[in-house]
């Protein structure tokens, strides 16, 4: 029962490197969602998706693009990092039957931008 | 300006004891309010709801209050257990472009004292 799998879980960067957080349900859920959390500042939402074939910008969308892949995946890529992005960064996805944005969170990956 | 804010960072407790921990919020127009637990390294995992319709919402040892004219919600955790320890993150949701979304507070970490 794995419910929400992001890898990796630790990634270090230097600034201006790229790289690809990727996230997988097998709840066959179909909205997805990738915050940040940063100390004092709660989760923030960075882009999400309703359905498979559909993202849209969430609060803190600069410096990211995503991609849907299909119903259980959905990766968050960082074209150039900058040292701003160093956050651990969650995966999540939505299950309309538990009620209204109750979250199946993943374990997080701790990006951190030299 | 942060919508939802928990204003504690942090509370210790005794085991036995009741956790109180408080959330308030400035959007009227926010609609369901949900608490999330969160332990070190892991993602946040929910915890109980209440709709903006109701001002109480029990669950066991959990009980969530909602205050509308003083846009306060509260968790009251009875008894609280050496298992309560953890980050508890208060999040509402709203509408945000097309789509309802959750606005999470910073978190306050509760640590119960055996």
């Amino acid at each position: 029962n794995a419910g929400v799998t992001q890898t990796p879980k630790f990634q270090v960067l230097k600034t201006g490197q790229s790289m690809t957080l990727q996230c997988a349900q097998d709840m066959n859920h179909n909205s997805m969602y990738w915050y940040r959390q940063d100390p004092g500042m709660g989760l923030r939402l960075i882009y999400y998706s309703a359905s498979e074939g559909t993202t849209d910008k969430g609060e803190v969308p600069n410096g990211y693009n995503v991609s849907r892949l299909n119903k259980r995946e959905f990766s968050l890529r960082l074209e150039s990092a900058a040292p701003s992005q160093t956050s651990v960064y969650f995966c999540a996805s939505t299950d309309p039957f538990r009620g209204p944005n109750v979250l199946t969170f993943g374990a997080g990956s701790r990006l951190t931008v030299l | 300006d942060q919508q939802v804010k928990q204003n504690s960072p942090s509370l210790s407790v005794q085991e036995g004891r009741i956790s109180i921990l408080n959330c308030d919020y400035t959007n009227s127009m926010f609609d369901y309010f949900l608490w999330y637990k969160k332990y070190p390294a892991e993602g946040p995992t929910f915890l109980i709801s209440i709709s903006s319709i109701k001002d109480k919402n029990e669950d066991g040892r959990f009980t969530v209050f909602l205050n509308k004219s003083a846009k306060h919600l509260s968790l009251h955790i009875v008894p609280s257990q050496p298992g309560d320890s953890a980050v508890y993150f208060c999040a509402a949701r709203g509408w945000s472009g097309s789509a309802r979304q959750l606005t999470f507070g910073s978190g306050t970490q509760l640590t119960v004292l055996p």
